[in-house]
């Protein structure tokens, strides 16, 4: 079955610095990798997300990057702002079998003022 | 407003005691969705539906039962057999279709043993 690791498990940055997490796939078949913030005790959101058949995406201060070939993706917040604050996951799916998707473990990101 | 509504928010188990987890969802969507959070963890996906009457098994289904009898409603049993139920559950809908379409959480439930 698919794999999904994630690192850093954690993230600290100073306000208006960047902040970059990645997601590596073990399942070439995999085809859509959305990405979610999960606030303290809230339920997880989507932040953005990307498809198979594009390379990076954008979403004002939010990118995801794609690359197949290595099957590595991530995540890309500029400027970042105290209310990014969150647990960030990463997930893969096939798109089939239910949307199944599978997830990362996680990057907590704390944005220091 | 549509989404996904979990209830209770905040649930006690006694020994040998069977509870049920509520996820409701007006989305119209398909599949539906049971994930366990422990702390400072990942996602474990318990089990998923993609139609109603019929079930998988996800990645930690020992212990925990699901039915889907109608496509808004995806109970959640925590039997007896779960040995270490203390948890955060999510109860999550897509929809379904050959590309691959993002999930909708609920609120979540957080169980305790008394």
């Amino acid at each position: 079955g698919e794999n999904v690791e994630q690192h850093p498990s954690t993230l600290s940055v100073q306000e208006g610095d960047s902040a970059v997490i990645k997601c590596t796939y073990s399942d070439s078949a995999s085809n859509y990798f959305p990405w979610y913030k999960q606030e303290l005790g809230k339920r997880p959101q989507l932040i953005i997300d990307i498809r198979s058949n594009v390379g990076e995406k954008k979403d004002q201060r939010i990118a995801v990057t794609l690359n197949k070939t290595a099957k590595h993706f991530s995540l890309h917040i500029t400027e970042t702002q105290p209310e990014d604050s969150a647990v960030y996951f990463c997930a893969a799916s096939k798109g089939t079998n239910a949307g199944k998707s599978t997830f990362g473990d996680g990057t907590t990101l704390t944005v220091k003022p | 407003d549509g989404g996904i509504t979990q209830s209770p928010k905040y649930l006690f188990r006694k020994e040998g005691q069977n509870v049920t987890l509520s996820c409701e969802q007006n989305l119209n969507h398909d599949a539906m969705y049971w994930y366990r959070q422990d702390p400072g963890q990942g996602l474990r996906l318990i089990y998923y539906s993609q139609i109603v009457n019929d079930f998988q098994k996800g990645d930690i289904a020992e212990g925990y039962s699901v039915s889907r009898e109608k496509k808004e409603s995806f109970p959640l049993t925590v039997t007896s057999a779960q040995k270490n139920p203390t948890a955060f559950y999510l109860c999550a809908s897509s929809s379904t279709g050959g590309a691959g379409q993002p999930q909708h959480f609920g609120d979540g439930t957080r169980l305790s043993i008394l």
